[in-house]
């Protein structure tokens, strides 16, 4: 399974943007890139998700490097109820399991 | 609202006995996933269903552990003889589509299972 590396943690201001990093060098062409994040004592949530080329939905945005070897998760104004662990996912197209990482630990100061 | 329902949100039991965690699904979601969280880790995958055939297995840490779905819906995750390191807690997501299908998986919030 291909690994993914994210910082262990940031901070943000509310109302500012957000830019979470994900690195995937190991990338296959078939592997999806995938972010869930996950609140205190709650399930993961998906967030958003994509192949080659820029995604955007109502929670956040999603940059994918030309060589697909990084990627980064916008949010576009923090809030505090964005503080949540966000995990950046290879989902391989042949296979149904997720597998998450460490994740990023995003604080949001008021 | 009609997410996924997971029962009980917490179980105690002590080590040797048996539990049973019931998993359900958002109605009409062919897709079921159990994934084990240990405290202060990210989910690791345990096992997965699409309708009631169990596609992967690979993740079961043993031969205690044993999920079903018999009428592709409602899920269980049995584990006998529990341990120590059983304790975690268990999440349970469903997907709309077929389980290879890049649709997003809809999570509980989990059955924390301590063994004492």
């Amino acid at each position: 399974d291909a690994k993914t590396t994210q910082p262990n943690s940031m901070e943000s201001n509310e109302e500012e943007p957000v830019h979470l990093p994900c690195n995937h060098s190991t990338i296959s062409g078939t592997d999806y890139i995938h972010w869930y994040r996950q609140l205190p004592s709650q399930g993961p949530e998906y967030v958003i998700h994509g192949l080659t080329s820029n995604v955007n939905n109502r929670m956040a945005s999603l940059a994918i490097a030309e060589d697909r070897k990084s990627s980064t998760l916008i949010l576009h104004r923090a809030t505090l109820r964005d503080a949540a662990v966000y995990y950046c996912i290879l989902r391989a197209g042949n296979t149904g399991k997720l597998i998450f990482g460490q994740g990023t630990t995003l604080q949001v100061k008021p | 609202g009609a997410g996924v329902s997971q029962s009980p949100r917490y179980k105690v039991a002590k080590r040797g006995q048996d539990v049973a965690l019931r998993c359900d699904p958002i109605s009409g979601h062919v897709s079921l996933f159990w994934y084990q969280q240990a405290l202060g880790q990210g989910p690791e995958f345990l096992t997965y269903f699409q309708n009631e055939a169990q596609l992967d297995k690979s993740g079961l840490p043993s031969d205690r552990f044993f999920a079903e779905r018999p009428e592709g819906s409602v899920s269980t995750l049995k584990i006998q003889r529990t341990q120590q390191e059983d304790s975690a807690v268990y999440l349970c997501a469903s997907s709309i589509g077929a389980a290879y299908s890049n649709q997003p998986q809809h999570f509980g919030d989990g059955t924390r299972l301590s063994i004492l």
